[in-house]
């Protein structure tokens, strides 16, 4: 079962920020949150992952509360190729916790 | 830096006839290998995963098998498709620290 909740959809216009929630109220101490997306018909694409600090890389940021039950992605322009499934998941980052639990994601639309 | 890579991209096959995925990893050694499969519309099924040569755990009974012959090569392979057996296939690598999926696989028995 999924770990973490995230809303169904949402829209954004392109050049904006979007910002994607998410939800991982039974976290566990060791567990890192994760953020991947898809585009129809391709695999998953590793987009950034947190412990507790706020991360940034060329793609996004990753903003983690202080309880850690809950983060939010930001795409800081968003654009057309940015319109995917963007899945939040929870797990290990070790070699012991490669289970991956996607739930349903959020699909983001960008719009011109 | 690394890359991973998967094919067929597409392939539709008979029912009953073999099935022969294959997946390398390059830039890296002695990653953990996946096999995951993805129904339309839901979520991955983890299928295999390998930590060595010739070392294959599977977590879903089925027709489908796995083997790793060598240390950046994972295949996927079934002597006999069943129709459930059509979805997406994808083929994962492990640095220990993140999860990284190839492009993809479409089979479709018919």
């Amino acid at each position: 079962d999924a770990k973490t909740t995230q809303p169904t959809s949402m829209d954004c216009a392109e050049g904006r920020a979007a910002n994607l929630p998410c939800n991982h109220s039974t976290i566990s101490g060791n567990e890192y949150v994760y953020w991947y997306r898809q585009i129809h018909s391709q695999g998953p694409q590793y987009i950034i992952h947190g412990l507790k600090n706020n991360e940034t890389n060329e793609m996004a940021s990753l903003i983690i509360t202080e309880d850690r039950k809950s983060s939010t992605l930001i795409l800081p322009h968003a654009t057309l190729r940015d319109t995917a499934v963007y899945y939040c998941i929870v797990r290990v980052a070790s070699f012991n916790d490669y289970k991956l639990s996607f739930g349903a994601g959020t699909t983001v639309t960008v719009r011109a | 830096s690394q890359t991973i890579h998967q094919w067929p991209a597409t392939l539709v096959q008979p029912v009953g006839s073999p099935l022969s995925l294959e997946c390398t990893v390059e830039g890296t050694s002695n990653p953990n290998l996946y096999w995951y499969r993805q129904a339309a519309g839901r979520g991955l099924q983890l299928l295999f995963y390998s930590v060595g040569i010739g070392q294959i755990s599977s977590e879903v009974p089925q027709n489908l098998s796995a083997s790793r012959p060598q240390d950046r090569q994972f295949i996927l392979s079934s002597k006999k498709l069943l129709l459930s057996d059509s979805g997406f296939y994808l083929c994962a690598w492990d640095n220990g620290n993140t999860i990284y999926f190839g492009e993809g696989s479409w089979l479709t028995v018919v």
